[in-house]
């Protein structure tokens, strides 16, 4: 089946604009995170939904917002971009999310702010 | 501060080495997983451990969970130009969110 898919791969924006990322999940899983990765700081975990609900928040200014949809797709927007922003965000699919549920990675949108 | 802190952060070594990355933590997980990512890539599933003191090879790679599933060690056996990439430990603990690791950059020289 097919993987996780992340729209677009790249992208560049101006300081100050705002920003939809999209992700659509492995058919049939119902959890999805998203993660910001920079050479400094690692992987850092955005938020997840599970079934259209926030489950988790990492701990990320309000300009980072997420929603998901009926078919569990989700959209991660940032508004106000700093140059901060800059890197791949990744989004991870998972099945029912259970504790030993595994996750699996779209290849990621490479964001670059100027 | 990282939950997961991973060792080494570099390594460079000769094709037909052996190797050792491991990935410490304070913290219980009820599952850990081991990422492969390249560059512009997302990161790929190798493994799960979930049962404290489980080894599972794949290939030339061993995966181990610690007994008191804190901490794990991935071993190469023979390295290849194929495994370079950075290295990637991931916690699970309740609530379903990950914890990842701070990331081994491994580089195999031809």
């Amino acid at each position: 089946k097919a993987g996780v898919t992340q729209t677009p791969r790249y992208l560049i924006k101006t300081r100050g604009q705002q920003v939809t990322l999209s992700c659509s999940p492995i058919s049939g899983h119902r959890s999805v995170s998203w993660y910001q990765q920079t050479p400094g700081q690692g992987l850092q975990f955005l938020f997840e939904y599970f079934s259209e609900t926030q489950r988790n928040k990492g701990n990320f200014p309000g300009r980072f917002s997420g929603r998901q949809f009926s078919n569990s797709r989700s959209e991660m927007n940032v508004s106000t971009l700093e140059l901060g922003d800059s890197a791949l965000y990744l989004c991870a699919s998972s099945a029912l999310g259970g504790t030993n549920t595994e996750a699996f990675f779209g290849q990621g949108t490479r964001l670059t702010v100027v | 501060t990282q939950l997961l802190e991973q060792s080494p952060q570099f390594l460079s070594i000769q094709e037909g080495e052996n190797l050792t990355v491991y990935c410490n933590s304070s913290s219980v997980f009820s599952s850990l997983q081991w990422y492969r990512q390249e560059p512009g890539e997302g990161p790929v599933l190798l493994v799960t451990v979930v049962t404290g003191g489980e080894v599972k090879k794949l290939k030339r790679l061993t995966f181990q969970f610690g007994d008191a599933r804190k901490d794990s060690s991935l071993h190469i056996t023979a390295a290849q130009p194929g495994d370079t990439g950075l290295y990637l430990c991931a916690g699970r603990r309740a609530g379903n969110q990950f914890y990842f690791g701070t990331g081994t950059s491994l580089t195999v020289i031809p």
